[in-house]
Order: structure tokens, then C-alpha cells, then sequence
């Protein structure tokens, strides 16, 4: 069936680089998607998102990028700090009842 | 303002019991949605409720698990007969459905442990 997926588990990266976290999906009929960020013990905050007639959207300190040919989605964040370290979920909209279909998450950390 | 609140946070309850897990959503949504959230995985959909439009039920694993939304406002997520794969966390999460926005707004969550 359709899925959402993401490419890796976990991304290890040093304080003050950039990260890019990835994301796959394989439903062209969604038009919408969405990056939501969960710390340990807290229900999934919403990061930014992004409609299927964008391929960028630029917030504080993240950018989303959408490439409607290769079915890819991707998450960056600038000067990545300790307080970034959480899973990152990408989840798509394909229209029916607004559900969300989530990725499996990946884990983000952050070395000091 | 307040967001979305759950209770209770952590319920262990035995196999065999049935459990109420309870949503307030914010003030204003109209759209409730419950997922699943098993360790290490994905947010697993159950339900979404919509005004008075009929609940999708699409994603209720068994006829143990309903829910119901009372006035349009709290819902409850009931599990009958818990088994222990019925462990997880419960996530609710409410969506304001006028002006566009698809974004959902989830509560904390309840961590079920089912002995």
C-alpha cells in the first residue's frame, strides 16, 4: 500500500552544523505534508509544512523541501542546537478526513 | 492558550481489564483524531471525528477499542478486554478545520502498560 517512509534511523550530528533529515513517500495524490518533532515524553510538535505546489518553505531556522518528481521530502536545520535533539516524523495529507499518514520517525542528536 | 490535555498520563492496567483514556481538545476545533504510538514506531492511526459527521473508524484495530465525542468537545477512547500488545501510547490531537490548515495539534499523550 502507500506508505511514508524514512531513509534512516538515526543522524548523529555536531552542534552548530547543519542537519538534513530525509523523508520518502510514495502516495502522488497527497497534497500536503508535515514535519512534526517529538521530544521523549511529549506529544509530536509541529515544525513547519508545506503544500504540493511549493518545492520550498523557509521558517526559523528550518527549510522543508519538496521534489514532487523523486517523491522526496527533506528537513533542514541551520546551526543545529542540543534542544533539536528529538524524533523527527514527516507525515503526508492525501485528502481523506485530513489523516495523517506518519513515517516511522528518526531520531536526531545532537553532539556537544 | 490551552492545548490539547489527555488523562490520565500513565494507566497499567491487567490483561483483561477495560480502560478509558480521555481527550479535551482545544476550544474551537472541530476535527479530534486518536493514534497509536508503539515504542520506537510511527503514530498508528485509529480514529477522526468531524463535527456531526459520522466517526471514521477506519483504523480501530478490533471491535475492543471505540471511541466516542460527547457534544463535540471531550472524546473518549475505551479498550475492552486489554491485551498486552494493546500497550502503547495514545496520542489525541485536535485540528481547526476552518481556513486550510491541516495541522494537527496533539495533546501528551497516555502511556498504557497492560501487565
Amino acid at each position: 500500500g502507500e506508505s511514508v517512509g524514512l531513509h534512516l534511523p538515526t543522524l548523529s550530528v555536531q552542534e552548530g552544523d547543519n542537519s538534513i533529515i530525509n523523508c520518502a513517500y510514495s502516495n502522488s495524490a497527497s497534497d500536503y505534508f508535515i514535519w512534526y518533532k517529538q521530544e521523549s515524553g511529549k506529544g509530536p510538535q509541529f515544525i513547519i509544512d508545506i503544500r504540493s505546489n511549493m518545492d520550498k518553505r523557509q521558517g526559523k531556522r528550518v527549510t522543508v523541501l519538496l521534489n514532487k518528481t523523486v517523491k522526496h521530502l527533506s528537513l533542514q536545520i541551520a546551526a543545529t542546537q542540543p534542544g533539536d535533539s528529538a524524533v523527527y516524523f514527516c507525515a503526508e495529507n492525501t485528502g481523506a478526513n485530513s489523516k495523517l499518514t506518519f513515517g516511522k520517525g528518526i531520531t536526531l542528536s545532537v553532539r556537544p | 492558550g490551552a492545548g490539547v490535555s489527555q488523562s490520565p498520563s500513565n494507566k497499567v492496567t491487567e490483561k483483561g481489564k477495560d480502560v478509558e483514556l480521555r481527550c479535551d481538545p482545544i476550544s474551537g476545533h472541530t476535527a479530534l483524531y486518536w493514534y497509536r504510538q508503539s515504542l520506537g514506531q510511527g503514530l498508528e492511526f485509529l480514529i477522526y471525528f468531524q463535527g456531526n459527521s459520522a466517526p471514521d473508524k477506519s483504523g480501530l484495530p478490533s471491535d475492543r477499542f471505540s471511541a466516542e465525542r460527547t457534544g463535540g468537545s471531550v472524546s473518549t477512547l475505551t479498550i475492552q478486554r486489554t491485551q498486552q500488545e494493546d500497550s502503547a501510547v495514545y496520542l489525541c490531537a485536535s485540528r481547526k478545520t476552518s481556513g486550510g490548515s491541516y495541522e494537527q495539534y496533539f495533546g501528551p499523550g497516555t502511556r498504557l502498560t497492560v501487565t
